[in-house]
């Protein structure tokens, strides 16, 4: 079965930087593409950008092209989402979602990763 | 970017009663539009794309309908397990999602 597990809750100070991974499983990582979103507390969903598992190609939304950089291992399955310059505002839980076939949906989730950004 | 305008923001019904979403867009997204259902404490789940596709496995009491800037969420018959926040997202242009709209048992 498809699994999406990505890594533990992370504290960190402003103006650091956190890498949060998602390791997929039960399919071909690279037949599908990969989206990042985040959720602040109590708020709803944003989209952060999207990575092609095959070549690796990416694509950032407007508001984190400056400051998020995806990637991945295809030796591993596993894909990454880097944001820099954290401020307080940031603090949100992190989802890896895969695309449902290059159809920009989302049909399965990680369990999401607590990022805490706090002086 | 899109903007997407759900509405009520809560929506106060009882098991067994029929609900009605709504997901205004800015400019028309066509049919490129999804649902999802998010529980407590979990990640969004899948309902429908493509404004009125239902996903494997999702019962068919949720129906989504809509095109253009006006689309309807309809879950028929509330089970309790369905008192959850649902939103609304397009992929026309970029990736936006609507505010969310919250079913809580009256």
């Amino acid at each position: 079965q498809v699994q999406l597990v990505q890594s533990g809750a992370e504290v960190k100070k402003p103006g650091a930087s956190v890498k949060v991974s998602c390791k997929a499983s039960g399919y071909t990582f690279t037949n599908y593409y990969m989206h990042w979103v985040r959720q602040a507390p109590g708020q709803g969903l944003e989209w952060m950008g999207i990575i092609n598992p095959s070549g690796g190609s990416t694509s950032y939304a407007q508001k984190f092209k400056d400051r998020v950089t995806m990637t991945k291992d295809a030796s591993t399955s596993t894909v990454y989402m880097e944001l820099r310059s954290l401020r307080s505002e940031d603090t949100a839980v992190y989802y890896c979602a895969r695309d449902i076939a290059v159809a920009y949906y989302f049909d399965y989730w990680g369990q999401g990763t607590l990022v805490t950004v706090s002086s | 970017e899109i903007v997407l305008t759900q509405s009520p923001a809560t929506l106060s019904l009882s098991p067994g009663e029929r609900a009605t979403l709504s997901c205004r867009a800015s400019q028309s997204v066509s049919t490129y539009l999804a649902w999802y259902q998010q529980k407590p404490g979990q990640a969004p789940r899948l309902l429908i794309y493509d404004a009125s596709k239902r996903t494997t496995g999702i019962p068919a009491r949720f129906s989504g309908s809509g095109s253009g800037t006006d689309f309807t969420l309809t879950i028929t018959s509330l089970e309790p397990e369905d008192f959850a926040v649902y939103y609304c997202q397009q992929r026309s242009n970029w990736l936006t999602f609507g505010g969310g709209t919250k079913v809580e048992i009256k």
